[in-house]
C-alpha cells in the first residue's frame, strides 16, 4: 500500500508539448511537495502545499503550474515542455510544514524527457 | 539562505567497515534534520529524523547525530555490507523547506 504515489513514471515527450504528472498521498498528511532532481542528482525544491495552499514557490517557470484538488493530491502540469525540463520529478509529502517532528515521505519519482 | 553540503561527494569502502557520512548547513535555525537513501532509479526512502533539540538517533546499525550549534551532522553506518550501497542524502528542514544537500555516493564492495 504506496504512501505516496506518483503516476507515470517514465514520460517521454517532445518539445512545445503540455503534461502533468499527477501525486496522490494516503498518509493524511496536510502538506504536500513538488521536487526536481538535475542530471547532478541534486534535488531542489519547486512548490509546497499545505491544506491546498501554496506556500513555497521557488523562482520556477510560470509554464510549471501545480494543482491541488484536495489535501491527498498535488499534481503538476508543465506546459510548453523544453529540452531543460528532462529530470526527475519528484513528489513527497509531511504531516505538516514545521513541525519538529516533522517527517518528509517521497514517492518513486517521474522521469520526464523532453526530446 | 540555508545551504547543505555534504561530504565526501563518493566513498568506497570494503564490507565491514564502519563509516561516518558527514552533512553541514550554514543556518542553525531548523525544525529537524532528516538522512535519506536513494537506491539508483528509486524513490527516497526515509532512514532517520533527528529534531533540533536532539543529540542522535539510531536505527539498528545506523546512528546519526546531531550538533545544531556547529551546524553538523554525522550518519555512522556500523559493519558495512554492499547492501548498503547507495546515495546517501541529507536535508534540513528550515522555514517550512526541506533542503537537500548533494549526497553522498557509498560503494561497499564485497
Amino acid at each position: 500500500d504506496t504512501a505516496v504515489s506518483q503516476t507515470p513514471k517514465y514520460l517521454v515527450t517532445q518539445m512545445g508539448n503540455d503534461k502533468s504528472i499527477k501525486c496522490e498521498q494516503n498518509l493524511g498528511h496536510d502538506t504536500m511537495y513538488w521536487y526536481k532532481q538535475d542530471s547532478k542528482k541534486f534535488l531542489k525544491i519547486m512548490f509546497s502545499y499545505n491544506n491546498k495552499e501554496l506556500i513555497i514557490n521557488e523562482t520556477v517557470p510560470n509554464r510549471f503550474s501545480p494543482k491541488s484538488p484536495d489535501k491527498a493530491h498535488l499534481n503538476l502540469h508543465i506546459n510548453s515542455l523544453e529540452l531543460g525540463d528532462s529530470a526527475v520529478y519528484f513528489c513527497a509529502s509531511s504531516q505538516d510544514w514545521r513541525g519538529i517532528n516533522t517527517e518528509a515521505f517521497f514517492g518513486q519519482g517521474t522521469r520526464l524527457t523532453v526530446v | 539562505k540555508q545551504e547543505v553540503t555534504q561530504i565526501p561527494a563518493a566513498l568506497s569502502v570494503p564490507e565491514g567497515e564502519n563509516l561516518v557520512l558527514n552533512c553541514s548547513f550554514t543556518d542553525s535555525a531548523i525544525y529537524n534534520l532528516q538522512w535519506f537513501r536513494q537506491d539508483p532509479g528509486k524513490g527516497l526512502t526515509s532512514l532517520l529524523l533527528i529534531q533540533s533539540s536532539q543529540r542522535e538517533q539510531t536505527s539498528g546499525r545506523l546512528n546519526a547525530s546531531l550538533d545544531k550549534s556547529s551546524g553538523r551532522s554525522t550518519l555512522y553506518i556500523a559493519a558495512s555490507q554492499p547492501g548498503d550501497s547507495a546515495t546517501y542524502l541529507c536535508a534540513v528542514r528550515s522555514q517550512g523547506n526541506l533542503i537537500f544537500g548533494k549526497g553522498t555516493k557509498l560503494s561497499v564492495k564485497p
